[in-house]
């Protein structure tokens, strides 16, 4: 079963600050997503990965994708308290079957 | 354009019980599927259907079961309910089973919270 791993499960970091969240999965795969979900609320589609190399930025969110490391990245330049979430990584298998990350949760402190 | 709608939004059974959630797909889409989130476990995969079939299903006992109809519209059961089984149960839609198309993530609704107790 494809496993995926992020790291750190919880972050703290101060305004202005940058960081990144690491996404790690244990088999070949090409799709790789990232979503966001705030306290109470459903999970929100952030960014779609479907390519070695790809590079994806949506404001102070950037995310990148080496199928060959097997690895994801989330990196968030200048935080701003806005950003605080749990952030989840997800892994599409050949199945269209989705294997999430357990979550990275975020708060940016002032 | 309405989003994925999850009914109930919280319910609370006792064991043994057993229950149904329903999930309404945005419009159009035709594949749901269906997560369970807990704090110890994380999102879990539990089934997907497209046009009435399930496609995939994940590694779940079979007290938990499913269903789509030819709306779209899904549905969720839990029989014989546990302890354990309490949790988030999300329910996403997309427009075509996942992989067909390239820019299809899923779309989550609000979910539903069930306590055993």
């Amino acid at each position: 079963e494809l496993k995926v791993e992020q790291n750190p499960l919880f972050l703290s970091m101060q305004e202005g600050k940058n960081y990144t969240i690491y996404c790690n999965y244990s088999t070949t795969s090409d799709r790789l997503y990232w979503y966001r979900q705030d306290p109470g609320k459903s999970l929100e589609s952030l960014f779609v990965l479907l390519s070695n190399g790809a590079v994806k930025q949506e404001g102070r969110l950037m995310a990148s994708l080496d199928t060959k490391a097997r690895l994801s990245t989330l990196h968030i330049t200048a935080a701003v308290h806005d950003l605080s979430a749990t952030y989840f990584c997800a892994v599409q298998n050949t199945g269209n079957q989705f294997y999430f990350g357990t979550g990275t949760s975020l708060t940016v402190i002032p | 354009k309405a989003g994925v709608t999850q009914t109930p939004r919280y319910l609370i059974k006792t064991r043994g019980q057993q229950v149904t959630l329903s999930c309404s797909p945005i419009s159009g889409h035709r594949s749901v599927s269906w997560y369970q989130q807990t704090p110890g476990q994380g999102l879990q995969f539990l089934f997907e259907y497209f046009s009435e079939t399930q496609r995939n299903k994940g590694n779940f006992p079979g007290r938990f079961s499913g269903r789509q109809f030819s709306n779209s519209r899904s549905e969720m059961n839990v029989s014989t309910l546990e302890l354990g089984d309490s949790a988030l149960y999300l329910c996403a839609s997309s427009l075509e089973p996942p992989r067909s198309s390239y820019n299809s993530p899923l779309h989550f609704g609000n979910g539903t919270r069930l306590t055993v107790t």
